[in-house]
């Protein structure tokens, strides 16, 4: 079953801060993070596993509350650079599948 | 490094006919994942190879195949083609064992058109 993200699009002003959630249904040993913009690849964010470790760029920051089984991606002072679309993947874990949501649209305008 | 190189990067395939795609992970990465991409559904999982063998598979139908060879490289194989299957379909690697605690390194995908 696919999480669940939210908000499904948002729109931004260049310098404005941003929040994506990620919902899962299920205990997850893993949560990453991937932003895909126009015609391109999915590109690696941040991995958050069980137990705290997280993975990842040093500007990006992220949340895994694992009782709740959710995940937040703070994107702060966005810039145009930051617009794509996100996703989250989830694992149940034992060397699982990532299970990806469906995407937040995000556009940073001037 | 070299990245994910996905071949080829466009397809425009007939109902019923079949198609190959292939996939060339990063050097010394040995899991390679397939996932289909489309607008409604987002990115749908395939299957997962590590040193050959198919680890995972996702919900798809038996006409989706895949294999690995010992150089890592991989190709998924879909049969009898229908026009539900027009997406693009995407490729990655990691450099771990298991995808779940990697980080997936995305090939650029190959955009399949089945009229």
């Amino acid at each position: 079953q696919q999480p669940v993200q939210s908000p499904q699009a948002v729109i931004l002003r260049e310098g404005e801060d941003a929040v994506i959630n990620c919902s899962s249904s299920k205990a997850l040993y893993s949560v990453h993070w991937y932003r895909q913009k126009h015609g391109e690849a999915p590109v690696f964010l941040m991995i958050l596993l069980k137990g705290g470790e997280q993975k990842g760029h040093e500007k990006i920051s992220a949340s895994f509350n694992e009782k709740k089984q959710q995940s937040s991606l703070y994107l702060t002072a966005s810039q145009l650079s930051y617009s794509g679309t996100y996703f989250c993947g989830t694992s149940t874990g034992g060397g699982n599948k990532l299970t990806f949501g469906t995407g937040t649209q995000l556009k940073v305008e001037l | 490094k070299a990245g994910v190189t996905q071949t080829p990067r466009y397809l425009i395939k007939t109902r019923g006919q079949q198609v190959t795609l292939s996939c060339s992970p990063i050097s010394g990465h040995r899991s390679v994942s397939w996932y289909q991409q489309t607008p409604g559904q987002g990115l749908q999982f395939l299957f997962e190879y590590f040193s050959e063998t198919q680890r995972n598979k996702g919900n798809f139908p038996g006409r989706f195949s895949g294999r690995q060879f010992s150089n890592s490289r991989s190709e998924m194989n879909v049969s009898t083609l229908e026009l539900g299957d027009s997406a693009l379909y995407l490729c990655a690697s990691s450099s771990q064992g298991s995808p779940d605690n990697s980080p997936l390194h995305f090939g650029n995908g190959t955009r399949l058109t089945v009229t």
